[in-house]
């Protein structure tokens, strides 16, 4: 079991660029979640998919940001337009999807925006 | 509406002192109840967690945490720290009915050597 993986785990962009963060959940977990760790905001809630539906989306920004998952091996989170203030690391976590289900994080990825 | 609090947003020990980091949660119902670590660099890593039945948890490296109904508390103990333990330490809830977790804001734990 590798656990969940990211990739790029860093990535630097130039302002108004784009950037796609790519997520592999552990196999046979149900659930997806994204997070954005930054050292004043700390750990926010983005999204979070269950058997690659959307079921909340209420920490992503309205405008730039965008998640998909169009299969069960993968997720994608892309930022159109990035800004300095898109700057953090990203994190991708999985679970079984149960009630009190534990998640599992994968290494994140770092995001530089110049 | 939920959330998780942890007081102290850094905390300081010496090698061998014993540590508690504290948690509360604000809901009208028990949730699930989690501590994550997080290492330089590293995404978050289960340290336990509380289900039901007995209130002292075990988990790994000589963590426990034990709940409080009546607090609303689940704070993290260990009875002698190593310098390894420095890194951030996140409390976490989460509900029956809805995966997400609700994170507390996390305490950044340096054992001085």
């Amino acid at each position: 079991n590798a656990g969940v993986i990211q990739t790029p785990r860093h990535k630097v962009t130039g302002k108004g660029q784009e950037a796609t963060l790519w997520c592999e959940p552990i196999s046979g977990h149900s659930a997806v979640f994204w997070y954005r760790q930054t050292i004043v905001q700390g750990l926010e809630f983005l999204t979070y998919f269950r058997n690659q539906a959307p079921i909340d989306d209420s920490g992503m920004p309205k405008e730039r940001f965008s998640a998909q998952m169009p299969n069960q091996s993968h997720s994608t989170l892309k930022i159109q337009s990035t800004q300095p203030q898109d700057s953090a690391v990203y994190l991708c976590a999985s679970s079984l999807g149960t009630g009190g289900a534990e998640q599992f994080f994968g290494p994140g990825t770092r995001l530089t925006v110049l | 509406a939920q959330s998780v609090t942890q007081p102290d947003a850094r905390v300081t020990v010496s090698e061998g002192a014993s540590l508690q980091l504290r948690c509360k949660y604000s809901s009208s119902v028990t949730p699930y109840l989690f501590w994550y670590v997080q290492y330089p660099r590293q995404g978050l890593q289960l340290l336990l967690k509380y289900y039901s039945g007995d209130p002292v948890v075990q988990g790994v490296n000589g963590f426990e945490a034990e709940f409080s109904k009546s607090n609303s508390s689940f704070h993290l103990r260990k009875a002698s720290v190593h310098w390894s333990d420095s890194a951030v330490y996140f409390c976490a809830v989460s509900y029956t009915g809805y995966q997400n977790f609700y994170f507390g804001k996390g305490t950044s734990l340096t054992v001085i050597p």
